[in-house]
């Protein structure tokens, strides 16, 4: 079975320009996170849905990161404008509907904004 | 708030050196602990969820345990392979479906 697909694996992009991550959910996973890790700060949570809908935003760091989910197989984070603090490998991982399960990761985009 | 902090930071073996990997947590209402695997360059992979205080989980050269505070990660004889990234998670009431993630603990194995 396909896991969770995430593109592009790496971006390099300038300070200013928009950057469109996008992933791919485990087909029947409710559930889906974006998530950013750092050295500094690990991995934290930046926003989840359940069945396409945001549930929990409050990780966005600002306003200038955006994610959506138009349909149950598809989602994008976006950055606009980008700045160099955001680069940090970005992760994105689904979860089936019940409770308690564990989430499933793609192997991330690395960001990198000069 | 809830917390989770892994020790050691780094754990450096030698192969077949049992040893184990703590992580603490802090939470009002476990719903769940989870051990993830990290590879460089690579997203966490899952290991094993523990529920309950009291509950163990195995598999290959890893147990891990759950008590009412910590859980445990024991690698007996581990294998240069073994080196990887070990996180746990937790995931408490009343936000059932979000994890907060530990630090990690980075895992070497020499031959």
């Amino acid at each position: 079975d396909a896991g969770v697909i995430q593109s592009p694996r790496h971006e390099v992009t300038e300070m200013g320009q928009e950057v469109t991550l996008r992933c791919k959910p485990i087909s029947g996973h409710d559930y889906l996170f974006w998530y950013r890790q750092t050295m500094m700060r690990g991995l934290e949570l930046l926003i989840y849905f359940n069945n396409n809908v945001p549930i929990d935003d409050s990780g966005m760091p600002e306003d200038r990161f955006s994610a959506k989910m138009p349909n149950a197989s598809f989602s994008t984070l976006k950055i606009q404008p980008s700045e160099p603090r955001d680069s940090a490998v970005y992760f994105c991982a689904s979860s089936p509907g019940t409770l308690n399960q564990p989430q499933h990761f793609g192997d991330g985009t690395r960001l990198s904004i000069l | 708030e809830d917390q989770v902090t892994q020790s050691p930071e780094a754990l450096r073996l030698q192969e077949g050196e049992s040893s184990s990997l703590n992580c603490s947590y802090t939470v009002s209402g476990l719903r769940g602990l989870f051990w993830y695997r990290q590879d460089p360059g690579k997203g966490p992979e899952f290991l094993f969820t523990l529920y309950s205080a009291g509950e163990e989980k195995e598999k290959e050269r890893l147990k891990a345990t759950l008590t009412k505070k910590e859980s445990f990660l024991h690698i007996t004889a581990p294998k240069p392979e073994d080196s990887a990234t070990y996180l746990c998670a937790v995931q408490a009431a009343p936000q059932n479906n979000d994890m907060r993630f530990g630090a990690g603990t980075r895992l070497t194995v020499k031959p």
